[in-house]
């Protein structure tokens, strides 16, 4: 049972544009849904997250849309940067100690 | 800052053989963690570790035993390896809801 899915898989996109990367859960105790960055050879490292009391948060380039009703979030990177090409993962835990991962999205960004 | 060290980077082993793989946080963090990641399937937890001597048992404990010598160590023994088995053990440690990773032990059973 996979309680949190990501979608696409691999993305594309120029640089410039904006990625979109999507996640979904199944849990509704669910209440705090991190977004982990991972380079080839590294460990994720914590990039942005959210708390379900809220709909929307900013850090930079990225923002994270969150719709409890339908539980599902997304992460958008505004102005892609080559430098962004890594794998995404979305979590999602209930302030616990157990972050559930979801399979992950790999971005590359063409300069 | 901290840091989580995972040794060794690299594991080759035989199979059926028995092999641990140890971890080392210097944040002071009470909880720690063991990941599995395999391509394509994201990250499963193994095992994690509240405070020292505490162990629980995640979706993936089956095949492996955990230790929790002290609160900065961690370590994870794979109890009997699987041929062609692949995979990246991640150790993580946190505080709060923020988890940190290590780099990585990187697995591959001949």
């Amino acid at each position: 049972q996979q309680q949190v899915r990501q979608s696409p898989q691999s993305l594309t996109v120029w640089e410039g544009e904006t990625a979109i990367l999507n996640c979904s859960y199944e849990n509704s105790a669910f209440d705090y849904f991190p977004w982990y960055q991972q380079f080839p050879g590294e460990g994720p490292a914590l990039l942005i997250s959210i708390l379900s009391v809220s709909d929307k948060k900013e850090d930079g380039r990225f923002t994270i849309f969150f719709n409890k009703r339908e539980k599902k979030l997304s992460l958008h990177i505004a102005d892609s940067q080559p430098g962004d090409s890594a794998t995404y993962f979305c979590a999602a835990s209930n302030m616990g100690y157990k972050l559930t991962f979801g399979t992950g999205t790999s971005l590359l960004v063409d300069p | 800052g901290g840091i989580i060290t995972q040794t060794p980077k690299f594991l080759i082993g035989q199979e059926g053989q028995k092999l641990t793989l140890k971890c080392q946080q210097n944040f002071n963090h009470d909880t720690m963690y063991w990941y599995r990641q395999d391509s394509g399937k994201g990250l499963r937890l193994i095992y994690y570790s509240i405070t020292e001597n505490d162990l629980q048992k995640g979706d993936l404990s089956e095949g492996y035993d955990a230790s929790r010598e002290k609160k900065s160590s961690f370590s994870l023994t794979v109890t009997s390896a699987q041929k062609n088995e692949m995979a990246v053990f991640l150790c993580a440690s946190s505080l709060t809801a923020e988890v940190f990773f290590g780099k990585g032990t990187r697995l591959t059973v001949v």
